[in-house]
């Protein structure tokens, strides 16, 4: 079955650079989610989106912005790279339903130099 | 702050044991999920509840609604079932749409041969 796909798997930049990161849902789901794992931490809500539009919004910098297509897929842009930003970036997608189970994808282990 | 709360938080078992970790959140919740997350960073969705059991092979979930709580069992467990085992929520003020997960510190479970 189809799963959740993240591109790049890994990605290594300096401080100061930019950075995106992107996320294909599961086909059908039209919703995406964005967490943030640091370094031995669970990971953490940033923000959301459901038919294109922005949904809910966690813990996300305002250095990063994202968005969802019309594909659906979604993009997570990083700017300005601090060496906290060092992290696994996971991305999970669900059918809207009143339960909405969200699956996970590999993630991006974004590393910041 | 709304919180998920697991223990324990590491956890050595020998192969065959009947293993439990527990769950529990400090207000009222629309769904929670059981996670796996193994070396190497990728999550797995292994169960989501809003009332009741569910079970999987060697995998047990069971909730508590009223008591806030939530355990996962493995019967027979097996070194390949070494992992971090992870518990998150979406509470249930969210009141519908694209939510993200609050999740636990996770549980790190060894099973040894």
């Amino acid at each position: 079955a189809a799963g959740v796909i993240q591109s790049p798997r890994h990605l290594i930049k300096e401080k100061r650079e930019t950075a995106t990161l992107k996320c294909y849902p599961i086909p059908r789901h039209d919703t995406v989610y964005w967490y943030q794992q640091g370094p031995g931490q669970d990971p953490q809500f940033l923000i959301s989106f459901y038919e294109k539009m922005q949904s809910d919004k966690g813990s996300i910098p305002d250095r990063f912005s994202a968005q969802q297509f019309s594909d659906y897929h979604s993009e997570l842009n990083m700017s300005s790279l601090e060496l906290g930003d060092s992290a696994l970036y996971f991305c999970a997608s669900s059918f809207p339903s009143s339960y909405n189970e969200q699956f996970f994808g590999p993630g991006t282990r974004l590393t910041v130099l | 702050k709304n919180e998920v709360e697991q223990s324990p938080q590491n956890l050595t078992a020998q192969e065959g044991e009947f293993i439990t970790i527990n769950c529990s959140y400090s207000v009222g919740i629309s769904a929670l999920h059981w996670l796996q997350q193994h070396p190497g960073g990728g999550i797995v969705s292994l169960f989501m509840l809003s009332s009741g059991k569910k079970k999987h092979g060697r995998l047990i979930a069971t909730i508590n609604i009223q008591e806030k709580h939530s355990s996962l069992h493995i019967t027979a467990s097996h070194p390949r079932d070494s992992a971090v085992y992870i518990c998150a929520v979406r509470w249930e003020y969210s009141g519908g749409g694209a939510d993200g997960l609050t999740f636990g510190k996770g549980t790190h479970l060894i099973i040894q041969p």
